[in-house]
């Protein structure tokens, strides 16, 4: 009865390979996020989107590609990946009402690794 | 730039203590306040969230909220063991409710 999940929890890669990750939510909600948490433990928006709409799409490079083919699944696509994008990647989802996002829930996190 | 800061730690206190811990964020706007807990390896874990100023209590925890000094606050009483781990706050930027900015993180120490 996982609330949102992530696939796969761990991820280790070569420079340069594309990988992408999994995410899907059971809660019912309408929107979802992801994050990057770094090595100094800051977590930062990447994307968000409600209803299958981007509505945040912050300073990334356009190495990063999320989708969302519905509601309940956000996908994060990377190419040509470089060490920088070390990192674990939380999946998030909240519900909104009119224009107003409530609290977020966080899924178990991926841990991307290059080499 | 918005921020949300938050002193790192770690906070140590005794098992059967109240933990304090604080924030501060630059945003005026912000109307949505968040606290997560965070275990090491884990993933943030919503603990209490305040929109309104003055007192919220949900069990050991109470969130404080004072938006003219743009600080919020969380406080663990009866601090447990189980307890320690990295609390990260979490602010709206003012005309988002979408879009959280999240502190740095103070880790807490509960000492049996």
């Amino acid at each position: 009865d996982t609330a949102v999940s992530q696939t796969p929890k761990y991820l280790v890669t070569q420079m340069g390979n594309d990988k992408s990750i999994k995410c899907e939510q059971n809660l019912g909600h309408d929107t979802m996020y992801w994050y990057k948490q770094d090595s100094k433990k800051f977590l930062k928006i990447m994307f968000s989107y409600n209803n299958k709409e981007l509505i945040i799409n912050e300073t990334v490079p356009n190495r990063f590609s999320p989708k969302s083919p519905d509601k309940a699944h956000l996908n994060l696509h990377i190419n040509s990946l470089e060490l920088g994008d070390s990192a674990v990647y939380f999946c998030a989802s909240s519900q909104t009402s009119g224009s107003y996002a409530y609290e977020q829930y966080f899924g178990p996190g991926t841990r991307l690794t290059v080499t | 730039q918005k921020e949300v800061e938050q002193n790192s730690g770690p906070l140590s206190v005794p098992e059967g203590a109240i933990a304090s811990l604080n924030c501060t964020y630059s945003d005026r706007g912000s109307q949505s306040f968040f606290w997560y807990r965070q275990y090491s390896g884990k993933s943030p874990e919503l603990i209490m969230f305040i929109y309104s100023n003055g007192d919220k209590e949900d069990g050991r925890f109470t969130a404080q909220l004072n938006k003219a000094s743009q600080y919020v606050s969380l406080l663990i009483r009866d601090s447990q063991p189980s307890d320690s781990a990295t609390y990260l706050c979490a602010v709206n930027v003012g005309d988002s409710s979408y879009k959280l900015i999240f502190g740095s993180g103070t880790r807490l120490l509960v000492r049996p």
